[in-house]
């Protein structure tokens, strides 16, 4: 079975200073691992994704994430935080041979920048 | 930029009704999928559908659900009889295709939010 935790539930950071947000994920296959952000009244939003290419992997608006499979984690930064990332941040796996892609997701962690 | 669409973005519905949850995938998207989200909990895994039939279901999907691409552009989800427990954000999303819709990006929808009463 797969899974993802998320290991804060809420994160508070400074505008300007870095970002980190924690997932480590369990899998028995070479799994395919994603993180999306909903912001308030919006859609999931995929900002990258993880599938066997390269371990570090950028994404929208300056996040980026590594893959250690070593440590099964993936976390997600940002070198300097703005007001806008507020915002709900999933880490989700995916079983690279489960059809259709079937998503499991992380239970979330809630991303509070301050001036 | 295309996106899913979903309708309607609050519902409430009285327990023992049937309520039908609308969305519009992306038009050249070939894979669907329902996602719900109870207040607190995570996002789970309801169900996919490819060519006109249930590709993958969770066991959360069970005999009162029921999903329909009844014309080609809509793609719904059908509850028969809510129960208070069925409250939750429900997320409609789409995926192209390629490799059996493998590693391609599904794009969400905003989100139902139903409220059975």
């Amino acid at each position: 079975a797969q899974s993802v935790t998320q290991l804060d539930s809420h994160v508070s950071v400074s505008e300007g200073t870095p970002v980190l947000l924690r997932c480590n994920y369990s899998s028995s296959y070479s799994p395919s691992l994603f993180w999306y952000v909903q912001h308030p009244n919006k859609g999931l939003q995929l900002l990258l994704k993880y599938t066997s290419a390269a371990t570090l992997v950028k994404g929208i608006n300056g996040f980026e994430a590594e893959f250690k499979k070593s440590e099964t984690s993936f976390h997600l930064t940002k070198p300097s935080a703005h007001m806008s990332d507020a915002a709900e941040y999933f880490c989700v796996v995916s079983h690279l041979h489960t059809g259709f892609q079937k998503l499991v997701f992380g239970t979330g962690t809630r991303l509070l920048v301050s001036p | 930029e295309p996106e899913v669409t979903q309708t309607p973005s609050h519902q409430v519905t009285q327990m023992g009704q049937e309520v039908i949850l609308r969305c519009v995938p992306i038009s050249n998207h070939l894979y669907f999928y329902w996602y719900r989200q109870i207040l607190g909990q995570k996002v789970e895994f309801l169900v996919s559908f490819y060519n006109n039939e249930i590709s993958e279901k969770s066991e959360i999907f069970d005999d009162q659900f029921s999903v329909e691409r009844p014309d080609g552009s809509n793609f719904t989800l059908k509850i028969r009889s809510t129960k208070l427990e069925d409250s939750a954000m429900y997320f409609c999303a789409s995926s192209e295709g390629g490799d059996r819709g493998l590693n391609t990006e599904a794009f969400f929808g905003q989100g139902t939010r139903l409220t059975v009463v």
